[in-house]
């Protein structure tokens, strides 16, 4: 079966940096996307990734290892309005997204 | 605005009534999709349209039906709702069926 794998809650303190894992084991891959979203709204998207390696968009960066069926979502300089879900999501060989549960992270002064 | 909507709110519904919850963009988007979401539990995929006139199950598809008559509107029908269908359901679409999904604001249902 097809499984995204994610740490079901992460604290941190604003102003610090955040890493929240995802494994996953599906069948094929054509991408891993990253959503936020905060409670009683909407995923919004964050970041893609299809080829191994960083990709960094101001304080937040993803990671991905193909061979290793893993990524990371990194936050940095935490603000209290990063206080949401983040989803982890990968498209599989007939492009359907398989998303994981998602990670709840909280921020604390 | 651009952007995807999705009426109603929120609901709630009579088990064994039929319900039809509303999915429009405006982005001229080809793919569209809608999913539930449960507590615990990733999104799941219910049903997904690649493009307009054609319509395709995802992971969860039973007890729901899905039309794409027009490449704006992807209204999503329970034909008689059951308290398992008690969910938050978004609406989303992408340019194609490969890229990036937008989501719509939600749709939090109670089926009693």
């Amino acid at each position: 079966g097809q499984n995204i794998d994610q740490p079901t809650e992460m604290t941190a303190t604003e102003g610090a940096i955040v890493q929240i894992n995802c494994t996953y084991q599906t069948s094929g891959f054509n991408g891993l996307f990253w959503y936020q979203q905060h409670a009683g709204e909407a995923p919004t998207f964050l970041s893609y990734n299809v080829l191994d390696g960083l990709e960094e968009k101001g304080r937040f960066s993803s990671f991905l290892s193909r061979s290793k069926g893993y990524s990371y979502l990194l936050l940095k300089e935490l603000q209290m309005k990063d206080s949401a879900s983040y989803l982890c999501a990968v498209m599989d060989s007939n492009y359907q997204l398989i998303w994981g549960a998602g990670t709840k992270l909280i921020i604390k002064p | 605005i651009a952007g995807i909507t999705q009426a109603p709110t929120s609901q709630i519904l009579a088990a064994g009534r039929r319900m039809t919850l509303r999915c429009t963009q405006d982005m001229r988007h080809n793919a569209m999709y809608w999913y539930r979401q449960d507590l615990g539990l990733g999104l799941r995929l219910i049903h997904y349209s690649n493009t307009a006139g054609t319509t395709g199950k995802g992971e969860v598809p039973d007890g729901y039906s899905v039309s794409r008559a027009n490449t704006d509107d992807f209204p999503l029908t329970l034909a008689s709702a059951v308290p398992s269908q008690t969910s938050v359901y978004f609406c989303a679409s992408s340019e194609q069926g490969t890229d990036t999904q937008y989501f719509g604001p939600g749709t939090r249902l109670t089926v009693l």
